[in-house]
């Protein structure tokens, strides 16, 4: 079946550190790939998306390209701000659409002054 | 872009109660919305799937019976934990997916309601 594997938290950066948190999926064809992103206390939030190969999502200067070819979806910020801590979550829907998104298990990122 | 809002956002309740949670989207029509649970550190479990004007569709290893959806109008969904324990308490998120997201699956989330069962 399809799952999405994201590295582990928490991580801790400074601020202004460049931010990397991988995520790599396995699914048959071409999924839809997400990014979203929950701070505390609260639900998710798209932070952005691609929905086929060689694409990039980007939004609120974070980056992530579809990779086919390495089937990941790594999430980047070249410079993390303390507002950025919160819990992100990659994510993938099958090909062909459908009602069901597939969750990794969500890497925590706490940025400090 | 397009909101969904829970009511409420937090609830405590005594043993062997139960709890109405909404779901509702603002300014779409949401035939189909979804229910999550979330467990303190971990990733977000399906519950069920909320049909409009259908029974809901749960996934395997959800009690149907304790977590009931009702889905009576576009815009409103709710899940009623009945007979609600402390094993019961969690943090439940609701999600729809505008029409154009059918293909690509793209969810919108409610806020979230933390439950806690005394």
């Amino acid at each position: 079946g399809d799952s999405v594997t994201q590295m582990e938290g928490p991580v801790t950066l400074s601020e202004e550190a460049f931010l990397t948190i991988n995520c790599t999926y396995t699914a048959t064809g071409y999924p839809s790939l997400f990014w979203y992103v929950q701070y505390p206390g609260e639900g998710l939030q798209l932070l952005l998306k691609a929905t086929k190969a060689d694409d990039k999502g980007s939004n609120k200067g974070f980056e992530a390209t579809y990779r086919k070819e390495t089937t990941s979806f790594h999430l980047e910020k070249g410079s993390v701000q303390v507002s950025d801590s919160a819990v992100y979550f990659c994510a993938l829907n099958p090909t062909g659409g459908g009602n069901k998104l597939t969750f990794g298990t969500g890497t925590q990122l706490k940025v400090e002054l | 872009g397009a909101v969904v809002s829970q009511h409420p956002s937090w609830v405590i309740c005594k043993s062997g109660t139960s709890v109405k949670i909404e779901c509702r989207s603002l300014d779409f029509q949401a035939t189909t919305m979804f229910w999550y649970r979330q467990f303190p550190k971990q990733s977000l479990m399906l519950m069920a799937t909320s049909n409009e004007g259908s029974k809901a569709t749960y996934e395997q290893g959800v009690e149907k019976d304790k977590f009931l959806i009702n889905h009576a109008s576009l815009t409103l969904s709710t899940l009623t934990v009945t007979s609600a324990h402390p094993e019961d308490s969690s943090f439940y998120i609701c999600s729809a997916r505008i029409p154009s997201g059918r293909t690509t699956g793209e969810l919108f989330f409610g806020e979230g309601s933390r439950l806690t069962v005394l």
